[in-house]
């Protein structure tokens, strides 16, 4: 069965510091690969996608995120943190079908 | 660009009691998904509508759950009966069909039951 895992229940990090989200894929052809961001009482929001192509993807409010094929990772990156980045991550997998795994999410916490 | 619409956002039923949640996606877009979203845990397919058609429901436990969307576009989650575990969030996505694999996502209700 496929499945998403984000090994991270949570991250902290300091505002102006780099941050990473881990994310880690089971393999199954070609993954198109997914990260949303979800606010306390909001849905999710989409953040990026890698279909094919480049391997650095970059997406909506300064993130961006690397595919990694030989270690089946997907791991989402900020140079610099604010404290409104702090928010629960998803990453999701899908297929052909546009059916949509995602992992149990990683809550970021960005103190000032 | 109005986004995915929900309603209710919150409701709290006794056990035993039906219950129904609607959802609006983003105009044009034929594809609709309904996910229940478990406290602390990513969400999960229950259904996914191509227009009018459910052509993936094989996630929607169907012995108290049902799901409609009968001119393709707006649709309704029923469960009947609910039950203490039903408590969760529903979150209904829509997407288009040029660019099938980029979900929106309305802002969920959210569902307790007593």
């Amino acid at each position: 069965a496929q499945s998403v895992a984000q090994p991270e229940d949570q991250v902290n990090v300091a505002e102006g510091n780099p941050l990473t989200v881990k994310c880690t894929y089971s393999v199954s052809g070609n993954p198109y690969l997914f990260w949303y961001v979800q606010y306390p009482n909001r849905g999710l929001q989409f953040l990026l996608k890698y279909i094919t192509g480049d391997n650095l993807v970059k997406g909506s409010y300064g993130f961006e995120a690397e595919f990694n094929k030989s270690q089946t990772s997907f791991h989402l990156k900020k140079p610099s943190a604010l404290v409104s980045d702090s928010a629960l991550y998803f990453c999701a997998k899908g297929d052909s079908s546009y059916k949509l795994i995602f992992g149990s999410g990683t809550r970021l916490l960005v103190r000032p | 660009e109005a986004g995915v619409v929900q309603s209710p956002r919150y409701k709290i039923i006794e056990k035993k009691q039906p219950v129904a949640f609607w959802c609006n996606p983003i105009s044009g877009h034929n594809t609709l998904y309904w996910y229940l979203q478990n406290l602390g845990q990513g969400p999960e397919l229950l259904i996914r509508y191509e227009n009018e058609e459910a052509v993936d429901d094989s996630q929607l436990p169907k012995d108290r759950f049902s799901a409609e969307r009968l001119k393709g576009v707006d649709s309704t989650l029923k469960i009947q009966p609910a039950e203490l575990g039903d408590s969760a969030v529903y979150l209904c996505a829509s997407s288009s069909y040029q660019v099938p694999n980029e979900q929106f996502f309305g802002p969920g209700t959210r569902l307790t039951v007593l």
